[in-house]
């Protein structure tokens, strides 16, 4: 199995510009989460799906930010308009349906905004 | 009150030797613990788990240890080595929510 994919691996873009984070979860899991890192508030889950239905977006930190699972295999998470404090690497993760509550993590997408 | 606390930040052991990573919490309702691993460019990845109806779960080299009184769980490293250097997180969940809480994160390094 590929594992959990996530693109681009890296970003760097300007501040007030438009980014799209995408990810491709194992296949077959039925949940799909986004976390973002940072030095200062650690690994913080922003939104997650179960079915490509969004269960709990508490997470998510304005209305800057949006995320969307328009089927099974890909969800994407935008940031518009970014700004510097967004700078953070993104990990997406996914889960199979059932007792299990490990989550499989992605390689990451390390996000600058200058 | 979801608040999952770490510590210490960072831990520099020989290699043999056993670290100790602790984390507390506060939310009652919290009951499955699990500890994950980072290395340097990859996302975390399952350690070890523990509910609190057990004190202790071993694997392998790793070991949690848990104190449902006191709030507190700890990782230890048996025998570290250099291939261990990572970053452990340690996390706590209400069955039913999958929201994981996190702790801030140590960083361990195994000197060979």
């Amino acid at each position: 199995d590929a594992g959990v994919i996530q693109s681009p691996r890296h970003e760097v873009t300007e501040m007030g510009q438009e980014v799209t984070l995408r990810c491709k979860p194992i296949s077959g899991h039925d949940y799909l989460f986004w976390y973002r890192q940072t030095m200062m508030r650690g690994l913080e889950l922003l939104i997650y799906f179960n079915n490509n239905v969004p269960i709990d977006d508490s997470g998510m930190p304005e209305d800057r930010f949006s995320a969307k699972m328009p089927n099974a295999s890909f969800s994407t998470l935008k940031i518009q308009p970014s700004e510097p404090r967004d700078s953070a690497v993104y990990f997406c993760a996914s889960k199979l349906a059932g007792p299990s509550y490990e989550q499989y993590f992605g390689p990451g997408t390390r996000l600058t905004v200058t | 009150q979801q608040q999952v606390k770490q510590s210490p930040q960072s831990l520099i052991v020989q290699k043999g030797g056993i670290p100790i990573i602790n984390c507390a919490y506060e939310n009652t309702a919290f009951d499955y613990f699990p500890w994950y691993q980072q290395f340097p460019g990859k996302g975390p990845a399952l350690l070890i788990a523990i509910r609190p109806d057990v004190s202790e779960k071993k694997e392998g080299r790793f070991t949690i240890s848990f104190n449902k009184s006191a709030k507190q769980f700890s990782l230890h490293i048996m025998d570290s080595q250099p291939g261990d250097s990572a970053t452990y997180f340690c996390a706590a969940l209400s069955s039913g929510t999958y929201k994981y809480i996190f702790g801030t994160g140590t960083r361990l390094k195994v000197l060979a």
